[in-house]
């Protein structure tokens, strides 16, 4: 079965600090990932996609970034943090044969606090 | 509008009451729809998921898609504690196409 391992789980930063949020995914290969913002109040808003290493699609304009270096591997970057940031960032990918209906398997989330 | 609309609640209900948990949407290609449920400080978990419309049973969750009406619901039967939860709708077109979440109704029931 597939697993997504997401760290830190929890983080506090200060306003114009980076921020760098790692996802791996484990049982499944060459996974498409997805990378979600949940604020308090409102629905899991997409910010990035990868259908594969080094191919990244953005949904929302915002000061945040995505890489993917590995097959298994997700990074959310920020070079200074803003107090909009704050909020619970989680990693998805596809439940097995989910791809194209949208079932997504979720990782346990990385809490953002930004001062 | 938005394209998912769902009550955030909070939704107090009985241990042992039916509960019903609804979303509706605007988007008329939408073909897949999910309920995800997310406990406090937890990522969501895939629930119940339905293609088009009509009923889905497993154990004492029963989802419904009415495409007509653009409207889905989810009924619990029985509710435990543990069921206290929020309880996320979700939709997409297929076809590779993203999905869109509802904001969540918070479920809690008592003891």
């Amino acid at each position: 079965s597939q697993t997504i391992h997401q760290w830190p789980a929890t983080l506090v930063q200060p306003v114009g600090s980076p921020l760098s949020l790692e996802c791996t995914v484990e049982g499944t290969s060459n996974p498409n990932l997805y990378w979600y913002r949940q604020a308090a109040g409102r629905g899991l808003q997409l910010l990035f996609y990868s259908v594969g290493i080094g191919q990244i699609s953005s949904e929302v304009p915002q000061n945040l970034s995505a890489s993917r270096p590995q097959d298994r591997q997700f990074i959310l970057s920020s070079k200074k943090l803003l107090l909009s940031d704050s909020g619970f960032y989680l990693c998805a990918c596809p439940e097995r044969g989910g791809l194209s209906t949208g079932e997504l398997f979720f990782g346990e989330g990385s809490r953002l606090t930004v001062l | 509008q938005k394209e998912v609309e769902q009550d955030p609640g909070p939704l107090s209900v009985p241990e042992g009451a039916i509960v019903s948990l609804n979303c509706t949407y605007s988007n008329s290609a939408f073909q897949y729809f999910m309920w995800y449920r997310q406990y406090s400080r937890k990522g969501p978990e895939l629930l119940m998921y339905t293609y088009s419309s009509g009923n889905k049973e497993d154990g004492r969750f029963t989802a419904q898609v009415d495409k007509s009406s653009k409207y889905i619901s989810l009924f619990i039967r029985d509710s435990q504690p543990s069921d206290s939860a929020t309880y996320l709708c979700a939709m997409s077109a297929g076809g590779y196409q993203k999905v869109t979440f509802g904001t969540g109704t918070k479920l809690q029931v008592i003891p």
